[in-house]
């Protein structure tokens, strides 16, 4: 089946700082999500993204799908931000199975 | 527009039970699928039901079982349950594109 690996696994960083997360796929997709997991549980959606550019805010992301990665970028984070990030992907040509990568847990510190 | 309802939100199980955890999707959306986070594992798929129909099926033994009403709502039943059985079990409801979640049932087997 189809490998989602993001990365970095951990990132700390201090209130105000940018970032980029990166989410590498092995197959071609025809659906992209990045979700950020609140304490309680929640994935809350970010963007649907299977290929071009977003923006949300202080939050976008880019999907380059013909080579196989997406990367969403924070800036000016706050404490808010913290918690873990989420990519999925559903191959093409598949039902609506998504397989999500392992996540990058993000602390925003003071 | 209401989001993604699961009920119950926790449950305290005793190996050995049965356990039934509903979902109640976006109105509109005919897809529903589950998954289960652990710590060790991630977000692993269960099962997806379209139009009361089982369209796709993850690696998971016999125990877990679903089925999906005419009206889209859908339940997962686990039986038999095991400590592993322990986990966050999250609710996608799916229009033409994009997935959202449930806030989840996190179940605890003692």
């Amino acid at each position: 089946g189809i490998q989602v690996e993001q990365s970095p696994p951990d990132l700390i960083l201090q209130e105000g700082a940018n970032s980029t997360l990166r989410c590498n796929f092995s197959d071609s997709v025809n659906n992209l999500q990045w979700f950020h997991q609140n304490p309680w549980g929640q994935l809350i959606n970010l963007f649907y993204i299977p290929s071009g550019t977003k923006q949300n805010g202080r939050l976008s992301a880019t999907t380059v799908a013909t080579e196989r990665y997406s990367l969403l970028y924070i800036s000016s984070s706050q404490t808010t931000d913290s918690g873990v990030y989420f990519c999925a992907v559903r191959p093409t040509g598949t039902a609506s199975k998504l397989t999500f990568g392992t996540g990058t847990r993000l602390q925003v510190t003071l | 527009k209401a989001g993604v309802t699961q009920t119950p939100r926790y449950l305290i199980k005793t190996r050995g039970q049965q356990v039934t955890l509903s979902c109640s999707p976006i109105s509109g959306h005919r897809s529903v699928s589950w998954y289960q986070q652990t710590p060790g594992q991630g977000l692993q798929f269960l099962f997806e039901y379209f139009s009361e129909t089982q369209r796709n099926k993850g690696n998971f033994p016999g125990r877990f079982s679903g089925r999906q009403f005419s009206n889209s709502r859908s339940e997962m039943n686990v039986s038999t349950l095991e400590l592993g059985d322990s986990a966050l079990y999250l609710c996608a409801s799916s229009g033409d594109t994009e997935a959202f979640f449930g806030q989840g049932t996190r179940l605890t087997v003692v």
